[in-house]
């Protein structure tokens, strides 16, 4: 079936650092892939999302292109701040499809 | 409302006791899952209701756990006779249709502990 592999983490990072989180996928056709974000106490929010292959989704500066040869949707961001402090998603959905797959889940801390 | 919400945001039960959960969906999102999250796992689907249609109930984990939405607005989230692997973080999620492209909105979510 359907699935996401993310990198483990925690991650920990000084503020301006690069934060790269990966996230690789197995499915069936061409799904869309998403990045969910879970700021501390709060609910996940979508960060963002590519819904075919070279499309690049972008948020609060935070960048995922959708690569289909390497299967990959990583998450960038070039200068990272306190406030991104939080847990990363990555998800993906078979087209049209309701379910999301989810990753595991990555802890970023950022430090000041 | 402005969000998802859900109550309670915290329970402790004893095993063996029945626990119900509440979503309270963004109004008007005809669309409502509900997803578990155990600890150091990812989200796992559980349930989907969409409009009037039959819920898609193939995520849950054992008969013990049942859902209903009532009024097409208000679900719970039912587990009778629960059990400690039941302890884990039970999310509820709207969207304004279906289709996961329309993205979702998540509730803060029910801690669930069973003692």
């Amino acid at each position: 079936g359907d699935s996401v592999t993310q990198m483990e983490g925690p991650v920990t990072l000084s503020e301006e650092a690069f934060l790269t989180i990966n996230c690789t996928y197995t499915a069936t056709g061409y799904p869309s892939l998403f990045w969910y974000v879970q700021y501390p106490g709060e609910g996940l929010q979508l960060l963002l999302k590519a819904t075919k292959a070279d499309d690049k989704g972008s948020n609060k500066g935070f960048e995922a292109t959708y690569r289909k040869e390497t299967t990959s949707f990583h998450l960038e961001k070039g200068s990272v701040q306190v406030s991104d402090s939080a847990v990363y998603f990555c998800a993906l959905s078979a087209l049209n499809d309701y379910k999301l797959s989810f990753g595991a889940g990555t802890t970023v801390t950022v430090r000041a | 409302g402005a969000g998802v919400s859900q109550s309670p945001s915290n329970k402790v039960t004893e095993k063996g006791k029945d626990v119900e959960l509440r979503c309270d969906p963004i109004s008007g999102h005809t669309a409502l899952y509900w997803y578990r999250q155990s600890l150091g796992q990812g989200l796992e689907f559980l349930i989907y209701f969409q409009g009037n249609s039959a819920p898609d109930k193939s995520g849950l984990p054992s008969d013990r756990f049942s859902a209903e939405r009532t009024g097409g607005s208000v679900s719970t989230l039912t587990i009778q006779r629960t059990q400690q692997e039941d302890s884990a973080v039970y999310l509820c999620a709207s969207s304004p249709g279906q289709g996961s492209n329309y993205g979702y909105t998540f509730g803060s979510g029910t801690r669930l502990t069973v003692v």
